[in-house]
């Protein structure tokens, strides 16, 4: 069975600093899809980052980084030189054949 | 970017109501999906769909169906809502060449009094 863990339900951070959100997977594949996605208040929910698991190389999107370790399944993101419009939900998502969600971690960005 | 709705918004409705909610895509895109989402927990897999006339349960257990007869259309109903399908629900699609990116709508949030 594969699921996924944010232990963080919420999360602050000073506008400008850095902030990492932790999420942990759990399956017995070898090649999957790792997904960072954000859920501002009353909007969509998008994609910030992409991760394939038969890379080593971790991904990057501008202000968005993620630390993936695939021995440890884990897959944690960093936003660096946080701006306020940062402040929403993310969800950690793992996919082989579904999308399996985290529950959430809340991020305040405190000006 | 992304061309996904869902209508309506908000829906506050009595028991026993049928309602359906509507999500439709211009994206051409072959895969939707509808989830549950509930405050502090993961989204749950309501149904999905591969492509037209094909539709499957998803993990969670759910009362509603859902239709495909159309590419861009993936509508869920309700035959008689109770107080406990009271929760968001969000409709998504993505398409084979997509990279597995998800798209979302925007989300209906059901109240069943």
């Amino acid at each position: 069975a594969q699921t996924v863990t944010q232990s963080q339900p919420e999360m602050s951070v000073q506008e400008a600093e850095t902030v990492t959100l932790s999420c942990t997977y759990d399956t017995s594949e070898s090649d999957y899809y790792l997904f960072w996605y954000k859920q501002p208040p009353s909007r969509q929910m998008i994609l910030v980052i992409r991760q394939e698991a038969y890379k080593q190389q971790n991904a990057t999107e501008n202000r968005f980084s993620v630390n993936f370790q695939k021995a440890a399944k884990s897959f944690s993101l960093k936003i660096s030189d946080s701006q306020l419009g940062d402040a929403a939900m993310y969800f950690c998502a793992y996919r082989k054949n579904q999308f399996y969600f985290g529950t959430g971690t809340s991020l305040t960005v405190i000006p | 970017e992304a061309d996904i709705y869902q209508t309506p918004r908000y829906l506050v409705i009595g028991t026993g109501k049928k309602i359906t909610l509507e999500c439709s895509q211009t994206m051409g895109h072959d895969k939707m999906y509808w989830y549950q989402q509930d405050p502090g927990m993961e989204l749950h897999l309501i149904h999905y769909s591969y492509g037209v006339n094909s539709t499957e349960k998803g993990d969670l257990s759910s009362e509603s169906t859902v239709s495909r007869i159309r590419t861009e259309h993936f509508p869920l109903t309700l035959e008689s809502a109770r107080p406990s399908h009271t929760s968001q629900y969000l409709c998504a699609s993505s398409h084979r060449d997509s990279r597995e990116k998800l798209f979302f709508g925007s989300g209906t949030q059901l109240s069943v009094l």
